[in-house]
C-alpha cells in the first residue's frame, strides 16, 4: 500500500517569505508526527497530532511554526518569514495509536527546505 | 549532555563482518527502544523495537537493552553492503499516551565489499 508522502520534495526560499510543507499519512493512521532533521543530526521533535488536534506542540521552536490537520487526515505545517536557520529537512511520520504499536511510526521521505 | 548519545562514526567494515552499533541515554523513564535505518535522502524505516530490558532478534539484527547500564545495542550478522546507511537509535517513554521518540545522531555505517 501506500506509504506516507510528502509536498514537495525540496523547497528552495528567500529568508523572510512564508512556506507550506504537506503530509499526507498512511490511510487509517489516526496518529501523525512532525520533526526536524538537520545535517549529521537525528530527527528532533516538532509537533504531534491525534486526530485533528494538536496533542503535543512542545517541539516548535517559535511562534513563526504553525501545523494543521484540519480533517484528521493531511498535515500542513506553516513557516512565517522563514530564517536561514530553518534550513533542514522536515519530516513527517504517521501511526497507528493503539497500544499494542503506538511507536512503530513510518516516515515519509522528507522535504528538504533551503532558505537562502 | 543529550538525553541520548550516539557515535556518528562513519563505521567500515568489511562484507561479512559482525556490526555493534550502540547508545547510551539518561532518562530512566524511557521504556521503548526502537532502530531505525536511514538510507542517504530518504526517511528513517523502522528496524526493531523493544519494550524494556532484554534481547529481541530478527533475522540477521539482534537488539539489546541493558536499563540497569542505560545501553543499548544493535547488532548485525553477516553485514552487506545493501546495509551501508546510516542507523538511529531512538526511545521513549509512554509520557501521555504520545510516545513521542528522542533520537540519537545516528552511526554512519559502510560495508565495503
Amino acid at each position: 500500500g501506500a506509504g506516507v508522502s510528502q509536498t514537495p520534495s525540496n523547497k528552495v526560499t528567500e529568508k523572510g517569505k512564508y512556506v507550506e510543507l504537506r503530509c499526507d499519512p498512511i490511510s487509517g493512521h489516526t496518529a501523525l508526527y512532525w520533526y526536524r532533521q538537520s545535517l549529521g543530526q537525528g530527527p528532533e521533535f516538532l509537533i504531534y497530532f491525534q486526530g485533528t488536534g494538536a496533542a503535543d506542540d512542545s517541539g516548535l521552536p517559535n511562534d513563526r511554526f504553525f501545523a494543521v490537520r484540519p480533517e484528521g487526515s493531511v498535515s500542513t505545517l506553516k513557516i512565517q518569514r522563514t530564517e536561514r536557520g530553518d534550513s533542514a529537512v522536515y519530516l513527517c511520520a504517521s501511526s497507528l495509536s493503539t497500544s499494542s504499536s503506538p511507536y512503530e511510526q513510518y516516515f515519509g521521505p522528507g522535504t528538504r527546505l533551503t532558505v537562502t | 549532555q543529550k538525553e541520548v548519545e550516539q557515535d556518528p562514526g562513519p563505521l567500515s567494515v568489511p562484507e561479512g563482518a559482525i556490526v555493534s552499533l550502540n547508545c547510551t541515554y539518561s532518562n530512566s523513564a524511557f521504556q521503548y527502544f526502537m532502530w531505525y535505518r536511514q538510507y542517504s535522502r530518504k526517511g528513517p524505516e523502522l528496524l526493531m523495537y523493544t519494550y524494556s530490558s532484554g534481547n529481541k532478534e530478527d533475522g540477521r539484527f539482534t537488539a539489546q537493552v541493558d536499563k540497569s547500564s542505560k545501553y543499548i545495542s544493535l547488532f548485525i550478522r553477516d553485514s552487506q553492503p545493501s546495509d551501508s546507511a546510516t542507523y538511529l537509535c531512538a526511545m521513549s517513554s509512554a509520557s501521555g499516551g504520545s510516545y513521542i521518540p528522542t533520537f540519537g545522531r545516528g552511526t554512519s555505517l559502510i560495508v565495503h565489499p
